[in-house]
């Protein structure tokens, strides 16, 4: 089975960097995904990473370390806008996702 | 035009019954998937279905049926409705196998059950 644990909540002042950190436990893994979802929406993709190493995308940062099963999603000059639920998912050996308990992050002004 | 739509956006009904959700892509995807996102938004998928495949989250209760008219189209089905399965279900699809991991979700319906 899979597993993943990430911090339930986050706060920062708008304009500062915020990691999340996601580790898992798999049985299978092919890479490691991140998604953004704000109160009554929908979960939209973040980013994804299959191999070791950081991923950018515009303020939004992404790292994987396989050895470690761990990863985290960076969020660099916060906006108000960036106030949402971050999950960090697995997609393992049925190609399916399995997703985290979600961090709740809060961006103050 | 909206990528994947889900009706209804709110469903409220009582114990007992039987109900359908629809999901419909127009992405062109080949893999589709329901999730269900209970009261503290822990999302957990039900099932994925592409022209190949289901896959059955082994946790779903036989109560929960999908049904796949056609390639756009992921319906769930539920019966006998417990209170148990009040939460918000998303409907999801993806591009080709190799890609499952950037997935497109509707915008949910939130099932009440009384």
């Amino acid at each position: 089975g899979q597993s993943l644990e990430q911090p339930s909540e986050v706060t920062a002042v708008e304009g500062a960097i915020v990691q999340i950190n996601c580790t898992y436990q798999t049985s299978g893994f092919y890479g490691l995904s991140w998604y953004q979802q704000h109160d009554g929406g929908a979960p939209t993709f973040l980013s994804y990473n299959a191999l070791d190493g950081l991923e950018e995308t515009g303020r939004f940062s992404s790292f994987l370390s396989r050895s470690d099963s761990y990863g985290y999603l960076l969020l660099q000059e916060l906006q108000m806008k960036d106030s949402a639920s971050y999950f960090c998912a697995v997609e393992g050996s049925a190609r399916q996702l399995t997703f985290g308990s979600g961090t709740q992050l809060t961006v103050l002004p | 035009d909206t990528a994947v739509s889900q009706t209804p956006k709110y469903l409220v009904t009582q114990m007992g019954n039987d109900k359908s959700i629809k999901c419909e892509q127009n992405l062109g995807h080949d893999t589709m998937y329901w999730y269900k996102q209970d009261s503290k938004k822990f999302l957990k998928i039900m099932f994925s279905y592409n022209n190949k495949e289901l896959i059955i989250n082994e946790t779903v209760p036989n109560r929960f049926s999908p049904k796949s008219p056609d390639k756009a189209h992921l319906n769930l089905h539920i019966n006998s409705l417990e209170l148990g399965d009040s939460a918000v279900y998303f409907c999801a699809s993806s591009p080709r196998d190799s890609r499952t991991y950037e997935q497109y979700f509707g915008p949910g319906t939130r099932l009440t059950v009384t």
